[in-house]
């Protein structure tokens, strides 16, 4: 079974431009969470995904969005980035909601 | 709110040295307790998880680690390390109730050195 997958792997971007990461979960799994990972922040949660509907959200400005397909398949949005966003963004799958997570190797975004 | 404490930012340990790795929480209400590792331009890799039972959690790779709910504790251990388990570890939380993200420590850098 394939793991999580995440797209695309690397990015750069610069101040002021808009960003969509996304997220494919194991097949079979209706659950995504999203996690940012900052050296001086550590790990971070974003946000929670169940059956299109987010179902939990982390302490990040609104520029931070989500969502889900009917596929379970997840994209998350970041809007008129800052320096301060370049991150590992982290993607978890798990088969519902509350059950064990499996990350993906997560997208590594550059703020320039 | 639950808070996840992680005494040691890095340990170095020589190989086939015994090691711990150290981590303690804080909740007012009952969590369930995770260990994940990250090798360098990976994600995370789930080690153990504590939900109920035996304090003695056995994981991949040779870790284990012991709940004490007395002290907070979750302390990761391996009784014989290999240069192949240098990475990060991280102690992870979550509520069995309500708001259920998990909340992780800052990480513990484990060099295991020939």
């Amino acid at each position: 079974k394939a793991g999580v997958t995440q797209t695309p792997r690397y990015l750069i971007k610069t101040r002021g431009q808009q960003v969509t990461l996304s997220c494919s979960p194991i097949s079979g799994h209706r659950s995504v969470s999203w996690y940012q990972q900052t050296p001086g922040q550590g790990l971070q949660f974003l946000f929670e995904y169940f059956s299109e509907t987010q179902r939990n959200k982390g302490n990040f400005p609104g520029r931070f969005s989500g969502r889900q397909f009917s596929n379970s398949r997840s994209e998350m949005n970041v809007s008129t980035l800052e320096l301060g966003d370049s991150a590992l963004y982290l993607c978890a799958s798990s088969l519902l909601l509350n059950n064990e997570q499996f990350f993906g190797p997560g997208t590594r975004l550059t703020v320039l | 709110a639950q808070s996840v404490t992680q005494l040691d930012s890095q340990v170095p340990v020589f190989e086939e040295a015994p090691v711990e790795l150290r981590c303690n929480y804080s909740s007012s209400v009952s969590v369930y307790l995770f260990w994940y590792v990250q090798y360098p331009n990976q994600g995370l890799q789930l080690l153990l998880k504590y939900l109920s039972g035996s304090t003695l959690v056995k994981g991949i790779n040779g870790f284990e680690a012991e709940f004490n709910k007395s002290q907070t504790s979750f302390h990761l251990r391996k009784p014989s390390v290999h240069i192949s388990d240098t990475a990060e570890y991280f102690c992870a939380v979550r509520l069995d109730t309500g708001r259920r993200a998990l909340t992780f420590g800052s990480g513990t850098r484990l060099q295991v050195q020939p």
